[in-house]
């Protein structure tokens, strides 16, 4: 069975500072693994993607994530935090049906 | 096409009564998922649907709970004898493939009072 374990359920951070959003994932097979975010009272977009081809991830907004087998991990980040980051980031694994971990909220201070 | 589209979009409901959602995917998308949200936590999966075969129903769905796709498109997931607890925002999500990302709608919002 396959299952998403986001590690930190809040971060915080400062305007211009690195953004780092932690998942593990677990299944039995080469799963696809996707990263969600979701605005306050907006519906969830999707960030980015990864499907097995290259490792290294490029999103929307900056955001990059890294797929490394031997970690069972796909974190998140971006270099600089904007204002309008600040929002709720779902870490989401796909073998078959799709699995949404519980959730990192991302606060921006200025 | 404007994306996932689910109806309606907030419902109040009394304790003990029926209540069906409508969900209509992205045109041609297969696959169909429908998911729960409560405040503060991650959607939880509660079934998905590749054409109009139900695939996988989540142990944690109770039997009050049914989903169908009839002919492969718009689906309807039906809450029979309402719970307080089971007050939540309902999600829809479609894809084209396995493992391709999935759209959202912008959800229902069940209250049961």
């Amino acid at each position: 069975a396959q299952s998403v374990t986001q590690l930190d359920s809040h971060v915080s951070v400062s305007e211009g500072t690195p953004v780092l959003l932690r998942c593990n994932y677990s299944s039995s097979y080469s799963p696809s693994l996707f990263w969600y975010v979701q605005h306050p009272n907006k519906g969830l977009q999707l960030l980015l993607k990864y499907t097995s081809a290259a490792t290294l991830v490029k999103g929307i907004n900056g955001f990059e994530a890294e797929f490394k087998k031997s970690e069972t991990s796909f974190h998140l980040t971006k270099p600089s935090a904007h204002m309008s980051d600040a929002a709720e980031y779902f870490c989401v694994v796909s073998d078959n049906d799709m699995r949404f971990g519980a959730g990192t909220r991302l606060t921006v201070k200025p | 096409d404007t994306g996932v589209s689910q109806d309606p979009r907030h419902k109040i409901t009394k304790r003990g009564q029926n209540v069906t959602f409508r969900c209509d995917p992205i045109s041609e998308h297969n696959r169909l998922y429908w998911y729960r949200q409560t405040l503060g936590q991650g959607p939880e999966f509660l079934t998905y649907f590749q054409n109009e075969a139900q695939l996988e129903k989540s142990r944690l769905l109770s039997d009050r709970f049914s989903a169908e796709r009839p002919k492969g498109s718009f689906s309807t997931l039906e809450i029979q004898r309402t719970e307080q607890g089971d007050s939540a925002m309902y999600l829809c999500a479609s894809s084209s493939l396995m493992n391709t990302e999935a759209f959202f709608g912008q959800g229902t919002r069940l209250t049961v009072v």
